[in-house]
């Protein structure tokens, strides 16, 4: 099976930072990769599918990149509406797995 | 406007069963894979199985692997989820989602989510 693992666990950012979360894979998934955000109390919310497409309606300051075993969310700017926890899904090969999540929060 | 509402959630015992649904609107039901993800309080997604169009192929995560069963009604437009043999540590928010492909398996939609809470 495919593990993920997400750093960091969680960052404080102010507005207008550069941000990057990393999503890593135990073995190869190609581009098989989204990114996800949660807000509390609400589903995930699909940001970045096949590693670095953009999904429609999502600001172009979020990016992805990646392949392999090694991905890469970036957030150019933060906006105060980017707090939230970040999700990476492998969707390679069942069982599909979820990164643990990476919370970004204000400093 | 794509939809998916689920139901269904709510307590039961450990040892009981529950059946959540999902009702799936504003596209063309039959010709999508589905899924089911939970997410226990506090914590993080967890993937719990995969149908396709037709209910020929079926994957799940071994955790859930004999105890919950994912099916479809194409002509009623919906997703079920059977869990039988509930534990405490089945206690989470349930969520339907849609999947598509585009050069990679994208979950693109998902509901809103239904509570289950397993409990004495």
């Amino acid at each position: 099976d495919v593990q993920m693992t997400q750093s960091p666990s969680s960052l404080s950012a102010s507005a207008g930072d550069r941000v990057t979360i990393t999503c890593r894979a135990s073995q190869s998934i190609s581009t098989y990769l989204n990114w996800y955000q949660q807000k509390p109390g609400k589903a995930p919310k699909l940001l970045i599918y096949a590693a670095s497409s953009l999904q429609s309606g999502v600001p172009s300051r979020f990016s992805g990149s990646g392949s392999g075993t090694d991905f890469t969310l970036t957030i150019s700017s933060l906006q105060p509406e980017d707090f939230a926890t970040y999700y990476c899904l492998q969707s390679y090969s069942a069982p599909w797995a979820f990164g643990p999540g990476t919370k970004v929060d204000i400093k | 406007e794509v939809q998916l509402v689920e139901s269904g959630g709510g307590l039961v015992q450990p040892g009981g069963s529950l059946r959540l649904s999902c009702a799936a609107s504003g596209f063309t039901f039959s010709s999508y894979w589905l899924t089911w993800v939970r997410q226990a309080p506090g914590k993080g997604l967890e993937w719990l199985a995969n149908i396709r169009q037709d209910g020929s192929e079926i994957y799940y995560v071994d955790s859930v692997k004999g105890r919950f069963t994912i099916s479809r009604d194409n002509a009623k437009n919906s997703l079920y989820l059977q869990m039988d043999t509930l534990r405490a540590e089945d206690t989470a928010v349930y969520f339907c989602g849609r999947l598509q492909f585009r050069s990679t398996w994208v979950l693109d939609y998902w509901g809103q989510g239904t509570l289950v809470t397993v409990s004495p």
